[in-house]
């Protein structure tokens, strides 16, 4: 069956350094990948998506690289600022089961 | 736009009590999720609706749980009786999907966070 997995946290890091939390997947077929991201006391929300081998995808300073050779989607930010602090989940979808696979999430400090 | 709603945002029951969440899914959206996601875990797929339609509910505990979407837009999620072990957040989801199951995004609500005591 399809299966994320990622780092455990909680990862601690002082303002601007540089952020790296590992994902890797098992799964059949081709899937999407996903990084969601939950603040404190909210909902999940989509961060960033790659739906094919060697797709990038952004946003607000974050990147991920969709590798199918190692089968991860390695989640990265060059300057973390404090108001990064929240939980971030890897995930991938399968068109064949319709559905979300998460990983069991990262949680991620920010220090001044 | 409004987001997805969902209500209460909190509940608190002691054990062998009937519970109920609610959800108003995003405008338009006629895909509708129930996750379970236990503390310092992901969210793990219950049951999916297509419009007023369960096709995926393989997951839910179908002796406790049971949900309904009449009309294919807002959604309940019953348990009963509850137990000391269905303490958990229960996220509600939408998204629009089109012909072809391309992965659309899924836009989550903030939760509801169950104590059964």
């Amino acid at each position: 069956g399809n299966s994320v997995t990622q780092m455990e946290g909680p990862v601690t890091l002082s303002e601007e350094a540089f952020l790296t939390i590992n994902c890797t997947y098992t799964a059949t077929g081709y899937p999407s990948l996903f990084w969601y991201v939950q603040y404190p006391g909210e909902g999940l929300q989509l961060l960033l998506k790659a739906t094919k081998a060697d797709d990038k995808g952004s946003n607000k300073g974050f990147e991920a690289t969709y590798r199918k050779e190692t089968t991860s989607f390695h989640l990265e930010k060059g300057s973390v600022q404090v108001s990064d602090s929240a939980v971030y989940f890897c995930a991938l979808f399968t068109g064949g089961g319709n559905k979300l696979t998460f990983g069991t999430g990262t949680q991620l400090k920010v220090e001044l | 736009e409004a987001g997805v709603v969902q209500s209460p945002r909190y509940k608190i029951i002691e054990k062998k009590q009937p519970v109920a969440f609610w959800c108003n899914p995003i405008s338009g959206h006629n895909t509708l999720y129930w996750y379970l996601q236990n503390l310092g875990q992901g969210p793990e797929l219950l049951i999916r609706y297509e419009n007023e339609e369960a096709v995926d509910d393989s997951q839910l505990p179908k002796d406790r749980f049971s949900a309904e979407r009449l009309k294919g837009v807002d959604s309940t999620l019953k348990i009963q009786p509850a137990e000391l072990g269905d303490s958990a957040v229960y996220l509600c989801a939408s998204s629009k999907n089109n012909a072809g199951g391309a992965s659309n995004e899924q836009f989550f609500g903030p939760g509801t966070r169950l104590t059964v005591l």
